[in-house]
């Protein structure tokens, strides 16, 4: 089972609607989470951090933790054909000594 | 363009070449990482140093050497490098050990 798992996609988005991206991870004691987004050729940058169970809103962007399912997710809300990239989920847990653990990427592509 | 800088951004080597990344974080951190990432592969996570002291080597091959000779410098030295280790190299810095990392802009290296 891989530390933390995500859709490799493409996720395809109509411009203006909800991108969805899942996030789960195996570190049942992780405590900090972690959305980075990666455009094609750029370097990962950090969109938001998670630590409590719930909702997590930054303007468009919500991030959701549940602790208890080892699921986190990104909402991108009215999508843009701007936010098309790869989006990095991130875990910090004690089963890699507390250094971040990232997951292979969920690509969108938000269509006009 | 944020606080962390990667030189060079693009390096072709030979696998018989010595050659060294170099990385400069501006935002007064403690702790700075190498990670290498390569096409299809989640980011992997090399080397950790922090106060100057290298807390993590994630099993990287003698061939990658690390050097980091005060809080603001990291350099990844590279010898008798592989084809297989053509990837995008990724520095990264954050306040400690423990915080949320913030990426430079990576080396893209190709090794023939």
């Amino acid at each position: 089972q891989k530390e933390v798992e995500q859709n490799s996609g493409p996720l395809s988005v109509p411009e203006g609607a909800i991108a969805s991206l899942n996030c789960t991870y195996s570190d049942r004691g992780s405590q900090s989470f972690f959305w980075y987004r990666q455009y094609s050729g750029k370097s990962p940058e950090l969109i938001m951090s998670i630590y409590s169970n719930g909702d997590k809103e930054d303007g468009r962007f919500t991030a959701q933790l549940n602790k208890a399912s080892q699921y986190v997710s990104l909402l991108i809300r009215d999508s843009q054909p701007s936010d098309s990239a790869t989006y990095l989920c991130a875990v910090r847990g004690p089963a890699a000594g507390n250094k971040l653990t990232f997951g292979g990427g969920t690509r969108v592509l938000v269509k006009p | 363009e944020t606080g962390v800088t990667q030189t060079p951004r693009h390096l072709v080597m030979g696998m018989t070449n010595k050659k060294s990344l170099k990385c400069e974080q501006h935002l007064g951190h403690n702790a700075m990482y190498w990670y290498k990432q390569s096409a299809k592969k989640p980011l992997e996570l090399m080397f950790v140093y922090s106060l100057e002291e290298r807390v993590e080597n994630n099993s990287v091959p003698s061939r990658f050497s690390p050097e980091c000779p005060n809080s603001s410098h990291l350099f990844l030295h590279l010898h008798t490098l592989q084809p297989e280790d053509s990837a995008l190299y990724l520095c990264a810095s954050s306040p400690s050990s423990a915080d949320t990392q913030y990426f430079g802009p990576g080396t893209r290296l190709t090794v023939l």
